[in-house]
Order: C-alpha cells, then sequence, then structure tokens
C-alpha cells in the first residue's frame, strides 16, 4: 500500500522560507513521478508541480515559476517543496501525491496533507 | 479565464445516476486524458479513475464500476457518470488535465446526495 507522508508545515512569517517534506513507503519511489498539490481552506485544489522518478524534469505552475521549487531525493524515499518569499496566500493545505507513472502522469494515491500557514 | 469549467454544485437522490461535466474553454477535448477525483471533508483526494476514449481508459484501485468516464464531443467535455448513486458519494468531485506542460483542476462540484 502506498504511504505518502508530509512534514514541516507551521505557522511562518510573510517573507520566509519553508521547506516541506514528503516521506514515501509501500512502493518503489524511484520508479515514479511525483506532485505537490495545494488547497486554501474552502477551496479548489491547485496544482503546482511535479518532477520525474529520475528527478531530471520539473514542471511548474505558472503561478508558482520561479518561486517554488521541487525535488527528491531517491536515497531516502523523500520529495521536497521548497516555497521562497512566503506569502498569506500561499496559506493552505500542502498535499504531495504518486504520479501514475515515472514521468509527469496524473496523480493516484494522495498523502493526508501539511498546512502552512503565512502570519505575522 | 479557466482552462476547465465545472458547475459549482449538483444534487442528485439516492440510487439516481448522475453525470458531472468538465468543460474544456479551448482546444479539443478529444485529444485529453481527463482525470477525476472525488474528496470528502477532512480527507485528502482520491484517484476515481481517467478517461481519454474507450480504448484509453484506466479505473483507480477499487474504485467500483459504479463510476465511469466518458466524453461528450458537442460540448467538448469530459464527463463522470455515477450510477447507483449512494449516501456515501456525497463530495466534492474534480478533473484534472496535462495542458501546455502543466497539470490544471476544474474548479470541482459540490454533489449533494439528498
Amino acid at each position: 500500500q502506498v504511504y505518502l507522508v508530509e512534514s514541516g508545515g507551521g505557522v511562518v512569517q510573510p517573507g520566509t522560507s519553508l521547506r516541506v517534506s514528503c516521506s514515501a513507503s509501500g512502493f518503489t519511489f524511484n520508479q515514479y513521478g511525483m506532485h505537490w498539490v495545494r488547497q486554501a481552506a474552502g477551496k479548489g485544489l491547485e496544482w503546482l508541480a511535479v518532477i520525474w522518478s529520475d528527478g531530471n524534469y520539473e514542471y511548474y505552475a505558472d503561478s508558482v515559476k520561479g518561486r517554488f521549487t521541487i525535488s527528491r531525493d531517491n536515497s531516502r524515499n523523500t520529495l521536497f517543496l521548497e516555497i521562497d518569499s512566503l506569502r498569506p496566500e500561499d496559506t493552505a493545505v500542502y498535499f504531495c501525491a504518486r504520479a501514475g507513472d515515472e514521468y509527469s502522469g496524473g496523480p493516484d494515491s494522495w498523502g493526508q496533507g501539511t498546512l502552512v500557514t503565512v502570519s505575522s | 479565464q479557466a482552462v476547465l469549467t465545472q458547475p459549482s454544485s449538483l444534487s442528485a437522490s439516492p440510487g439516481a445516476s448522475v453525470s458531472l461535466t468538465c468543460t474544456l474553454r479551448s482546444g479539443n477535448v478529444n485529444i485529453y486524458r481527463i482525470h477525476w477525483y472525488q474528496q470528502k471533508p477532512g480527507s485528502p483526494p482520491q484517484y476515481l479513475l481517467r478517461y481519454k476514449s474507450d480504448s484509453d481508459k484506466q479505473q483507480g484501485s477499487g474504485v467500483p464500476s459504479r463510476f465511469s468516464g466518458s466524453k461528450d464531443a458537442s460540448a467538448n467535455a469530459g464527463i463522470l457518470l455515477i450510477s447507483g448513486l449512494r449516501s456515501e458519494d456525497e463530495a466534492d468531485y474534480y478533473c484534472m488535465i496535462w495542458h501546455t506542460s502543466a497539470w490544471v483542476f476544474g474548479g470541482g462540484t459540490k454533489l449533494t446526495v439528498l
């Protein structure tokens, strides 16, 4: 069974940076692409980024390009999302999700999410 | 303007069949694999299925066959059909496509089972 556990959320000040992590188990991590998706309270899902299984390619939503960085450590079965220059509108639950293939396939398994609150 | 448009809400009775639409603003819906997700309050989304054509489709693991996908080319829309509606189907439903090198979600439909 696929297990994805996000961590690293919390209350952070505007203008600072944050790295959230996603620990994966139950599948061969280095054979799947991985996504980040977020959801503000009471709002819909917003796709953020995807990274290929080998880490060689990344794709981003236009809304976060240049400020968000997705990365992975296949030796530790861990996915990361670095968020720079945090803004109040970045307040959301951040989900990691497994892609359906080794590339950029749509998500097929999701973690429970980690809440990031940007507030002074 | 949003790439994908979904009705914000829909209601139906137990036992009924309901079609949830996901309309593509521009481009030909026939070239896209449309992914569908169900989300209940306080839970992450769950993958239901993806549908491009009858020869290119996938059901999510453990997803019952009463959830199925199709397209309405005349409306340029993907459709999630739920038959034999149950109270536990009450949830938010999202569609998603790969569009110009990025994934895009529709705004979601809140389905109420009356």
